[in-house]
Order: C-alpha cells, then structure tokens, then sequence
C-alpha cells in the first residue's frame, strides 16, 4: 500500500520560498500509470490544485501560480517536492501531495491517495 | 479555467434518507476518448480528503454502494440513497480534462 507523507518548514515569511517534500512509500514515483500532485487548501476554503509530477519527470502547473512554482523530484530518494517562491499570506494553507492511479480499464482515479497534509503559515 | 459551481452549499440530512447534491462545469468534460473526467471527493471533519466517485459514476475502491454518480457533459449529481451518520462533512465535484484542475465550492453535508 502506498504512502505519501509530506515534510518542510510549518513557518515561512513573507517574501521568502515555501519549500515542501513528500516522500513516497510502497511504490515508484517513476513507473506504473500514475502521477503525482500537490494540493492546498486555505483554512476553511476549498481546494486547490497546484501541481503535478508525472512519472517521466513532466511536470504541469497550475497557471495562476507558474511563475512562483517549481515541482521537481529526486528518484533515489522516491520523493518529489513543492517550490513556491515570493510567498504571501495567501498562500498560508494545508499542502497535501497526493497520487492518481489508472486502473486496468483505463479509468483514471484521480487523487486517490492522500498524504496526510502540512500546514505552512506565512508570517513575518 | 473551468468552474465547478455546485449546489447546495450546505445540506441538512435525516439519517436514513436520500441526499443529492449537484454539480455544473462551465465547459463539457467528456474528452474525445469518449471519458468524462469528472470526481467527487469527501472531506470528513479534521480528516484528508478522500476519493469516492472517478469518471462521473465509477465508485472508488472500499466506497459504499449508497453513492452513486450520474450525468454527462456539464451536468452531474451525487446521490446517496441512505445517508448514515458517517457521511457528515464537505463534499467538492473537481474535474481534470484541464489544467488546471479545478473544485467546486463544496457542499456542507450535516446530520
């Protein structure tokens, strides 16, 4: 069974970057017909696509935050990893990073793995 | 971007009552590979979001069988045909024939 847990600094200021990691257990982030995401989610909104990783390395963003965000992974670690740069208050949220699988029917199961989120407060 | 717009936003349920709840998209979401990329997600109190319904009506792995998807196009609806104490929480429709993805504004499901 997969795991994914994120990791990084729950504090960053105003102006600086929000650095993230999820690292991925029970499965590659580099085969199999999945890909791999982030989501946030700002106390008391909806949710909100930020990103994803695919397991070739593409990676697609989010238009409204691509010029601030940099998804990246490194496969020897199984981990892939968040970059928003610029921060402000709005981006304070809980960060999930999260998986789609495709099934043998082809059926495409979009975030059907969730890591269990981290909040990051943007603060001076 | 493709706007999820749902409704209502805020439900109050009976427990072994049906409940539904609706969803519209801004543009179609059936892909020329004749999918419609359409999902509902749960998010139950203090928990992570779960995935219950893939492609409009595919129930998610270990869902109960009293939800159920339906619709085509830019019309779609949840149903839960006998709501139970455990299905309290935030429901949000997403698609993902587009980047970016996007969420409806989630439906507020109370007992």
């Amino acid at each position: 069974q997969v795991q994914l847990q994120e990791s990084g600094p729950g504090l960053v200021k105003p102006s600086q970057t929000l650095s993230l990691t999820c690292t991925v257990s029970g499965g590659s982030i580099t085969s199999g017909n999945y890909q791999w995401s982030w989501v946030r989610q700002p106390a008391g909104k909806a949710l909100e696509w930020i990103g994803r990783i695919y397991t070739t390395g593409r990676t697609d963003s989010n238009p409204s935050l691509t010029s601030r965000l940099i998804i990246s992974r490194d496969t020897s670690q199984n981990q892939f990893f968040l970059q928003l740069t610029s921060v402000t208050a709005a981006d304070t949220a809980v960060y999930y990073c999260t998986r789609d699988a495709q099934r043998f029917d082809g059926t495409w199961d979009v975030f059907e793995q969730w890591g269990q989120g981290t909040l990051v407060t943007v603060s001076s | 971007d493709i706007v999820m717009t749902q409704s209502p936003l805020s439900l109050s349920v009976t427990p072994g009552q049906p409940a539904s709840i609706s969803c519209k998209s801004s543009q179609s979401l059936l892909h020329s590979n004749g999918r419609t990329f359409l999902y509902w997600v749960l998010q139950k109190p203090g928990q992570t979001p779960q995935l219950l319904i893939s492609e409009v009506s595919k129930r998610f792995a270990g869902v109960p069988d009293r939800f159920s998807g339906s619709g085509s196009g830019t019309d779609f609806t949840l149903k839960i045909s006998r709501v139970e104490t455990e299905d309290v929480g935030i429901y949000y429709c997403m698609q993902s024939i587009q980047v970016p993805r996007t969420f409806g504004q989630g439906t507020k499901v109370e007992i």
